[in-house]
C-alpha cells in the first residue's frame, strides 16, 4: 500500500464546476504539500499545510490531521486548471525528502 | 526577485556520456533538492544538498553525483548516461530553517539515445 494515495487518479469536469481532489496518508507527517504541475512543464507548489486550512484565490486545501487526509478545492474551475495535481508529504522520519502521491489528472472542459 | 532557475531546459545526450544540470535556488534559500521524474511518472527523489554537503540520498547509483557551491547553487551529474536516465530532472529549493516550503524549477529535460 502506498504511503500517500490520491483519489480520484483522473477527473474530467465542465468548466464552472466545483472540483475535489482527495488526498489519504498513512505516515506521521510535519507538512503536506500540493503541487501542480501542467504537461512538459515544471512543478508549482500550490499550498504547504501543517494543519488547518489554506485559501488562495480560487483554490482551497484543508488537512485534518487525526484522520490524516487532505483536500484540494477548485472553485469556478476553468479550462487553465488542467494540470496534475500532486500531493506530497514531509514525514516527521525524513524532513528531507517529500513522499509523493501518484497525482490526479484533470481536465476542465470549456 | 527570481526564483528557482534551471538550466539547460532541454538536451539531447548519447549513451555512454556525461552531463551536467545546474540549479540557482529562490534567493534566500539555503537547500537544494534533485528529483528525477521519468515520462507519466511520479518524481523521484535524488539527493538534497545543505551546506555544501549530501544531507539525504534516494535510491540512485553512484552515477549520480552532485555539488552546491558556497552561492547555494548547485550541479547534478550523471556519468555513463543510459537510455533510462532519459527524464526531466527537477530542482527545489527551500530555506533549511523553514522545512517543507519548496519552490521548484522548471526542470531540464534529458533525452539519451
Amino acid at each position: 500500500k502506498n504511503e500517500v494515495e490520491q483519489s480520484p487518479q483522473n477527473l474530467t469536469a465542465q468548466e464552472g464546476e466545483f472540483i475535489t481532489i482527495n488526498c489519504s496518508y498513512s505516515v506521521g507527517i510535519s507538512a503536506l504539500h500540493w503541487l501542480q504541475q501542467h504537461p512538459g512543464g515544471g512543478i508549482v507548489s500550490l499550498f504547504m499545510l501543517s494543519s488547518g486550512k489554506k485559501k488562495h484565490g480560487r483554490l482551497i486545501a484543508t488537512i485534518n490531521i487525526q484522520e490524516k487526509h487532505s483536500s484540494l478545492h477548485i472553485t469556478a474551475s476553468h479550462p487553465r486548471d488542467s494540470a496534475v495535481y500532486i500531493c506530497a508529504v514531509l514525514t516527521m522520519d525524513s524532513n528531507y525528502q517529500l513522499i509523493w502521491g501518484a497525482g490526479t489528472k484533470l481536465i476542465i472542459k470549456p | 526577485d527570481a526564483g528557482v532557475t534551471q538550466s539547460p531546459t532541454h538536451l539531447i545526450k548519447t549513451r555512454g556520456q556525461q552531463v551536467t544540470l545546474r540549479c540557482s535556488p529562490k534567493s534566500g534559500h539555503d537547500t537544494v533538492s534533485w528529483y528525477q521524474q521519468a515520462l507519466g511518472q511520479g518524481p523521484q527523489f535524488i539527493f538534497q544538498y545543505y551546506e555544501e554537503e549530501e544531507r539525504q540520498r534516494g535510491n540512485f547509483p553512484d552515477r549520480f553525483s552532485g555539488h552546491q557551491f558556497p552561492n547555494y547553487s548547485s550541479e547534478l551529474n550523471v556519468n555513463a548516461l543510459l537510455l533510462g536516465d532519459s527524464a526531466l530532472y527537477l530542482c527545489a529549493s527551500s530555506l533549511a530553517q523553514r522545512f517543507g516550503e519548496l519552490f521548484f524549477g522548471e526542470g531540464s529535460r534529458l533525452t539519451v539515445l
